[in-house]
């Protein structure tokens, strides 16, 4: 089974800087790592999938990098309506297996 | 428009059952793998269960093995997952998922949720 961990749990940034949210695996998922963005009573919305593909409609300002066990989400200059939950998915034994990890409460400074 | 909409979650006792609907809308959905996807209160996400596009393949989480059972019926372009043998710590939100290409790992787009509270 392949544990993901999210960190930090909590990141504290202002609008206009730049977020850098991370999530390692316990062992390689080779790239298969996607991320997804969830607000307050709100369903995940998929941002990034292949680590660094940006899904469609999703803004140029969200990249993803990473490789072997180590990811980075990073969020180039936050707006208001990008503070959320971020959680990390690796699908590397898709199909059927896929795990989330706890996710990163990213908040307004 | 892509567009999932559950239905069919409520309150129910220990050792109940349910069945949650997830209609689809917006794309070819015999295509596509699609799944359910839960959330407990205040916590994060958990896959459960995968129905390839035909509907002959199934695969399930280890919580829910034996005890929920996810099904389509591609006429009505509709999702389903039967929840029996409930415990308390089944109660979350059950989402359900379109595969975002086909039958990939990764999902897009997401219903709104419905809610599964069990409780004596």
């Amino acid at each position: 089974e392949i544990v993901l961990t999210q960190s930090p749990p909590l990141l504290s940034v202002s609008p206009g800087e730049r977020a850098t949210l991370s999530c390692r695996a316990s062992q390689s998922v080779s790239t298969n790592l996607a991320w997804y963005q969830q607000k307050p009573g709100q369903a995940p919305r998929l941002l990034i999938y292949g680590a660094s593909t940006r899904a469609t409609g999703i803004p140029a300002r969200f990249s993803g990098s990473g490789s072997g066990t180590e990811y980075t989400l990073t969020i180039s200059s936050l707006q208001s309506e990008d503070f959320a939950v971020y959680y990390c998915q690796e699908y590397d034994n898709w199909p059927p297996w896929s795990s989330f990890g706890p996710g990163t409460i990213l908040e307004i400074k | 428009q892509l567009l999932l909409v559950e239905s069919g979650g409520g309150v129910v006792q220990p050792g109940g059952s349910l069945r949650l609907s997830c209609a689809a809308s917006g794309f070819v959905f015999n295509t596509y793998a699609m799944q359910w996807v839960r959330q407990a209160p205040g916590k994060g996400l958990e896959w459960l269960a995968v129905i390839s596009s035909g509907g002959t393949d199934q695969y399930y989480a280890d919580p829910v093995k034996g005890r929920f059972t996810i099904s389509r019926d591609n006429s009505k372009n509709t999702l389903f997952l039967q929840l029996n043998s409930l415990r308390s710590d089944d109660t979350a939100v059950y989402y359900c998922a379109r595969s975002y290409d086909l039958w990939s790992g990764y999902f897009f787009p997401w219903g709104q949720g419905t809610l599964v509270s069990v409780s004596s």
